[in-house]
């Protein structure tokens, strides 16, 4: 069974702080999204990372894909009420294939 | 982006009865897509995947003939729960894919409430 480890899985700060959320795998995944879930919605794409090592920013967050292409990590910096949400990564392995999706780290952030 | 919309997005039934939720891709065409259910403070549990014009394919234990899946059409696929039970009651979410590509665009998801 393919699995996708995140930790933590659940995170409560204070506004300002900063945080990594990582999402550890033994497969190999040939690209790696990054979601956001808040309560009653779906899951919202921030990121998708494809290349081993590759390091994408998006305003206070930033993914990287691990060189081996098992492992990523999201981390935010100065966090804000906004952050809060469930954060899932999910990784691929080609295009006619379904998503693994990870365990989920739940995020609080509070002022 | 991609846009996907999922109609309803909460229904109330009573036990017995049969729900039909929508799922539509707005601005691609979705050759494939994806159906989950969400436990509270849970990851997402993938259902089935379905591809346009052919019968989908359902994950292990998932009762096929419960979860009537259809895509009929390369932006519309249709999930209906027949006689439903509140053991169904749940967050349903799909998804869509264009095709080769693996990154999956989520509708806002449908609160089902089997009373």
């Amino acid at each position: 069974t393919q699995l996708l480890e995140q930790s933590p899985q659940f995170l409560s700060i204070q506004e300002g702080e900063n945080l990594t959320v990582y999402c550890n795998s033994s497969s190999v995944f040939s690209s790696l999204q990054w979601y956001r879930q808040e309560p009653g919605e779906g899951p919202v794409l921030l990121v998708t990372v494809v290349t081993g090592g590759e390091v994408k920013k998006l305003k206070r967050l930033t993914f990287q894909f691990g060189d081996a292409r098992k492992d990523s990590s999201l981390h935010i910096t100065a966090a804000q009420p906004g952050d809060t949400g469930l954060y899932l990564c999910a990784g691929g392995k080609g295009t006619a294939s379904k998503l693994t999706f990870g365990t989920g780290t739940r995020l609080q952030v509070t002022l | 982006g991609a846009v996907v919309s999922q109609h309803p997005s909460w229904v109330i039934c009573k036990s017995g009865t049969s729900v039909k939720i929508e799922c539509r891709s707005l601005d691609f065409q979705a050759t494939t897509m994806f159906w989950y259910r969400q436990f509270p403070k849970q990851s997402l549990m993938l259902m089935a995947t379905s591809n346009e014009g052919s019968k989908a394919t359902y994950e292990q234990g998932v009762e096929k003939d419960k979860f009537l899946i259809n895509h009929a059409s390369l932006t519309l696929s249709t999930l209906t729960v027949t006689s439903a039970h509140p053991e169904d009651s749940s967050f349903y979410i799909c998804s869509a894919r264009g095709s080769f590509q693996e990154t999956q665009y989520f509708g806002p998801g449908t609160r089902l409430l089997v009373l």
